[in-house]
């Protein structure tokens, strides 16, 4: 199964972009990338994902390289709400869909 | 919305325990997951099911089972609890199909305490 590893934890100022990075270079070329996070004690909530291109919606977005092994999430303006764990997940088909989670990153958003 | 509900928590069971931990959907997705959650080992699964009784080993299923008798309803029994299956238990749904997002909908949790 595709791996994906990111790094343990980031610090972004409050206001600044945060860009989450993930390395995925063993996903395959029919599998999704897809970024959640998890606020304490809540289960983990959906970003966004994609394929090849890039990716924008309301809360992020996703730049994924021309290769696809690693990709960025980027959270515009960051606000304190944000501090949260940043999964990076892989979503492998096996003929339904079964989702790789790597251990993700601890994003703290300092005022 | 889609709601993903489970049963407890919080559960503090006893060593040798069967212990039974519940989860309901209500947005008729056909797949469900079990997850575990540890510190420093992010999220594994343990088993999903993609219909009514059908089911498929994650990559820890040792020590546990599950149960798909209706389509809402994904339960995870552990036969006989283990101080080792002390852990935070999350449960997930999503809709299958060759459009959409198939984005998880994840039940808040049930931390499990084995004593």
């Amino acid at each position: 199964d595709a791996k994906t590893t990111q790094p343990t934890s980031m610090d972004c100022a409050e206001g600044r972009a945060a860009n989450l990075p993930c390395n995925h270079s063993t996903i395959s070329g029919n599998e999704y990338v897809y970024w959640y996070r998890q606020i304490h004690s809540q289960g983990p909530q959906y970003i966004i994902h994609g394929l090849k291109n890039n990716e924008t919606n309301e809360m992020a977005s996703l730049i994924i390289t021309e290769d696809r092994k690693s990709s960025t999430l980027i959270l515009p303006h960051a606000t304190l709400r944000d501090t949260a764990v940043y999964y990076c997940i892989v979503r492998v088909e096996l003929g339904t869909y079964k989702y790789i989670f790597g251990t993700g990153t601890r994003l703290k958003v300092l005022a | 919305d889609v709601k993903v509900t489970q049963s407890s928590r919080y559960l503090v069971k006893r060593t040798g325990e069967k212990v039974f931990l519940e989860c309901v959907q209500d947005m008729d997705h056909e797949n469900m997951f079990w997850y575990r959650q540890d510190p420093g080992l992010g999220l594994r699964l343990i088993y999903f099911s993609y219909d009514v009784k059908m089911k498929e080993k994650g990559d820890i299923p040792e020590g546990y089972s599950v149960s798909r008798e209706k389509k809402e309803r994904f339960s995870l029994i552990l036969e006989s609890a283990s101080t080792n299956q002390t852990s935070m238990y999350l449960c997930a749904s999503t809709s299958p199909g060759t459009s959409g997002s198939h984005e998880q909908y994840f039940g808040p949790g049930t931390r499990l305490t084995v004593t």
